[in-house]
């Protein structure tokens, strides 16, 4: 299964865009980019998701690079509610377990006041 | 609202005695799943089902066996609990299939086995 790299942690101001970084250098054509995060106490929650293209909502943006071989979620006002291990995710349709999602260790997001 | 529901949240028991964890979705989901997650091992997939009477085993599945009676159940069963399944639970639902379907996770259950 192709895997992701991410920083272990990171660290924002509240009010200030943060820039979450995802490598994932053997994604494959059929390989969707996830991004769930998990607030303390909570289970997963999704963020985003995209194959190709720049991707929007109301939570965040999702910039995929040309060659799909990294991607960065932006979230465009940390918030105190913001703070989470954030989890990059390629999920295959067509691989093993009907496409599960393989959750690494995230980066854990911490925003202060 | 949709949601996957999961009981009991916090649980805690001794060696050998069986439990279950009922887990429910209101969102005519076809795929189920549970996943534990250990401090330092993430979250790790233990059964899923594709749908009613369709199971299979994840990457975990020793010590636990699952149902699929009904598509919004999906109940985790530990027939002999042991103190290694010591861990934090969630169940997980998403429609059939394709790369853009996501997953919705239920609170968690924390299970403790003295």
């Amino acid at each position: 299964d192709a895997k992701t790299t991410q920083p272990n942690s990171m660290e924002s101001n509240e009010e200030e865009p943060v820039h979450l970084p995802c490598n994932h250098s053997t994604i494959s054509g059929t390989d969707y980019i996830h991004w769930y995060r998990q607030l303390p106490s909570q289970g997963p929650e999704y963020v985003i998701h995209g194959l190709t293209s720049n991707v929007n909502n109301r939570m965040a943006s999702l910039a995929i690079a040309e060659d799909r071989k990294s991607s960065t979620l932006i979230l465009h006002r940390a918030t105190l509610r913001d703070a989470a291990v954030y989890y990059c995710i390629l999920r295959d349709p067509y691989g093993g377990s009907q496409g599960n999602l393989i959750f690494g260790k995230g980066t854990k997001l911490s925003v202060k006041p | 609202e949709a949601q996957v529901t999961q009981n009991p949240r916090y649980l805690i028991t001794v060696t050998g005695k069986k439990l279950t964890v009922t887990c429910s979705q209101n969102m005519n989901h076809e795929y189920m799943s549970w996943y534990r997650q250990d401090p330092g091992l993430g979250l790790r997939q233990i059964y899923y089902s594709m749908n009613v009477e369709v199971t299979d085993k994840g990457d975990v599945p020793e010590g636990y066996k699952v149902s699929r009676k009904e598509k919004r159940n999906f109940p985790l069963i530990l027939e002999s609990p042991s103190p290694n399944q010591t861990s934090l639970y969630f169940c997980a639902s998403r429609t059939g299939g394709g790369g853009a379907n996501v997953l919705t996770f239920g609170a968690g259950s924390r299970l403790t086995v003295l």
